[in-house]
């Protein structure tokens, strides 16, 4: 069965250092999602990606994110100055579709720990 | 008032009872509303989704809608100690792509 995938499964990074979390959606979605999930707290959605362009984001996801499709199988989500808050646990997300029936897909997470 | 509430729990049950989920949504316009599972420490993993109000069976799970109360809920009978996890409602808005999470309840079976 398909699955997203994602890399790194863990990431330890300094203060202001950039990261970037790598994901692969299912090949035949066209949708892509970032959530995240402070260790104990809820998932919050990040942004959301369509035809190579943010269709929707959140009040998290700040001038310190970006996202990108560099070529037709990766999703990439950067932050380009971490903080200590923005250790969480980042979840890449695909659907087939936008519409409101469909179900997002979830990768296994990143692990990112902001020292 | 938060926008997707559910009970944090936690919510033990013996195996081979039924354990009962619930969750609130605030916003009227919701169409969507999704049952996943979150094992410790890993991603949410569909369990059940439902759109119509009423009961939507699938093997040992069953998802209740009622639009009018603002209400959904996920019934798990003959519970197994594999149920254990936290279980997160989300909620889609029609139109919009993003999922509104609730913050989970913690589910025990107790062998």
């Amino acid at each position: 069965e398909p699955e997203v995938t994602q890399t790194p499964s863990h990431q330890v990074t300094q203060m202001g250092q950039e990261v970037i979390l790598r994901c692969v959606p299912i090949s035949n979605h066209l949708y892509f999602y970032w959530y995240r999930q402070i260790l104990g707290q809820k998932v919050e959605f990040l942004v959301s990606f369509y035809n190579n362009e943010i269709s929707e984001k959140s009040e998290i996801f700040d001038d310190q994110f970006s996202v990108e499709r560099p070529d037709g199988s990766n999703f990439t989500l950067k932050i380009r100055s971490t903080k200590l808050e923005d250790s969480a646990m980042y979840f890449c997300a695909s659907s087939v579709s936008g519409y409101a029936r469909e179900t997002q897909y979830f990768g296994p997470g990143t692990r990112l720990l902001v020292l | 008032q938060k926008e997707v509430e559910q009970n944090s729990g936690p919510l033990s049950v013996p195996e081979g009872a039924i354990a009962s989920l619930n969750c609130t949504y605030s916003d009227r316009v919701s169409q969507s509303f999704f049952w996943y599972r979150q094992y410790s420490g890993k991603s949410p993993e569909l369990i059940m989704s439902i759109y119509s109000n009423g009961d939507k069976e699938d093997g040992r799970f069953t998802a209740q809608l009622n639009k009018a109360s603002q209400y959904v809920s996920l019934l798990i009978r003959d519970s197994q100690p594999s149920d254990s996890a936290t279980y997160l409602c989300a909620v889609l808005r029609g139109g919009n792509e993003k999922l509104t999470f609730g913050t989970g309840t913690r589910l025990t079976i107790i062998p």
